[in-house]
């Protein structure tokens, strides 16, 4: 079964740096464009960057264009999205999505790992 | 970016109620929308895509219809499992959006 488990999140200052992880298993990786959405606390849902099933094209939300950078290990079917430059407003729980083939909705989430940024 | 307006943003109901949430849309999306069932400590769950093409596994009380700007999420027969948030995304154009969510209630 497909299965998603995101990791790396944690209490950071502003200003820091972070890396999220997330591990794929149960499909086929190399045919999924991946995705980061988060979630602060109380609000509703925010896509943050997606990944080509290739790794060729990356797309990033305004909010995170020039700080956040998506990447993917195809060998280790694991995704990885770097944080820098982290903001009081980047408190979420970020979650890793799948798309399927030629599609752009999420078919699969993990669980999500929280990521709280704070003095 | 395409901004996309649920409405409402909160709606109370008794189990057994036909319920519908609508979505509207900035701009024509055509049929690039989704529709997803998000419970407390969840992960969010995909129910419809391509507007009214239902995901394997979701009940059949649910059901998506609409095109272009306006779209709506029906559930005909509210169960005690479904008192949830539900959000809808655009998929036709990045940044990819979602609707500000609507939150379904006991009443």
């Amino acid at each position: 079964q497909v299965q998603l488990v995101e990791s790396g999140g944690g209490v950071v200052q502003p200003g820091r740096s972070l890396r999220l992880s997330c591990a794929a298993s149960g499909f086929t990786f190399s045919d999924s464009a991946m995705h980061w959405v988060r979630q602060a606390p109380g609000k509703g849902l925010e896509w943050v960057a997606v990944i080509s099933h290739d790794g060729t094209n990356k797309y990033y939300g305004d909010s995170v264009k020039g700080r956040f950078t998506i990447s993917r290990d195809k060998p280790k079917n694991t995704v990885y999205l770097q944080m820098n430059n982290l903001r009081t407003e980047d408190t979420a729980v970020y979650y890793c999505a799948r798309s399927g083939s030629g599609s752009y909705y999420f078919d699969y989430w993990g669980q999500g790992t929280l990521v709280t940024v704070s003095s | 970016a395409i901004q996309l307006t649920q409405s409402p943003s909160s709606l109370s109901a008794s189990v057994g109620d036909r319920v519908t949430v609508t979505c509207r849309a900035s701009e024509g999306i055509y049929s690039a929308l989704a529709w997803y069932q998000q419970k407390p400590g969840q992960a969010p769950k995909l129910l419809i895509y391509d507007a009214s093409n239902l995901e394997s596994g979701v009940p059949s009380r649910f059901s998506g219809s609409g095109s272009g700007t306006d779209f709506s999420l029906t559930i005909s027969s509210l169960q005690p499992e479904d008192f949830a948030s539900y959000y809808c995304q655009q998929f036709k154009s990045y940044p990819l959006t979602f609707g500000g969510g609507t939150k379904v209630e006991i009443k």
